[in-house]
């Protein structure tokens, strides 16, 4: 099993719409987590951590799940802006480089 | 600040050519990383350092070396180039204190004919 997966997508979706990404890890004992979005030939950036409680940003809100060590991203009212990859990252423990999943695919049409 | 840079943006390289990318980063952050990034995957790493004068291999090591002589700089060497070396690199810093977001540089992207 990969550390961290991801569905590729791509999710394409129109201007308005609701869109939720899913995540799995495969080490339990991960301690944080963290959506990066990266653009079309750009370097990744930090989108949002991730927080047992959940956690929302806007339009953005993610949620962790450690007992099904899951972890998801929802966006609502997608704008054209949204079009990007999503990445899945997480830390197993302080002082080691972070996992990074290969990416989620959104493209957004008007 | 002036962030995480790298050097050069574009670079083409024939087989067995060697070269060096740049990575700088003006944070006083003490961890760097190397990652590189093929077309519709995931990045993966290289090298790491978690200070100066200390370097650990990542996920795919063979056929690159770094070296970290101050806090700053973080070169990647690149030894007889490969085909199978063409990618974009993505050099990235972070603090050991706290919240642990990773900043990255811009990119090299890298063609070996």
């Amino acid at each position: 099993r990969k550390e961290v997966e991801q569905d590729p997508g791509p999710f394409n979706v129109p201007e308005g719409a609701t869109v939720a990404f899913n995540c799995t890890y495969s080490n339990s004992a991960s301690q944080s987590f963290f959506w990066y979005r990266q653009d079309c030939r750009k370097e990744p950036k930090l989108l949002m951590s991730v927080y047992s409680s959940g956690n929302e940003d806007g339009r953005f809100t993610a949620q962790l799940n450690r007992a099904s060590q899951y972890i998801s991203l929802l966006i609502r009212d997608s704008k054209l802006s949204d079009s990007a990859t999503y990445l899945c990252v997480v830390l197993k423990e302080a002082g080691t480089a972070l996992i990074f999943g290969k990416g989620t695919t959104l493209s957004v049409s008007s | 600040n002036a962030g995480v840079t790298q050097t050069p943006k574009f670079r083409i390289l024939k087989i067995g050519q060697s070269m060096t990318l740049q990575c700088a980063q003006d944070m006083n952050h003490n961890y760097m990383y190397w990652y590189r990034q093929d077309p519709g995957m995931g990045l993966k790493l290289i090298y790491y350092s978690v200070g100066a004068g200390i370097t650990d291999k990542g996920e795919v090591p063979n056929g690159y070396n770094v070296s970290r002589s101050t806090t700053e700089d973080f070169p990647l060497r690149l030894e007889l180039a490969a085909p199978s070396q063409t990618s974009v690199y993505f050099c990235a810093s972070q603090s050991t204190m706290g919240y642990n977001e990773q900043f990255f540089g811009p990119g090299t992207r890298l063609t070996v004919l």
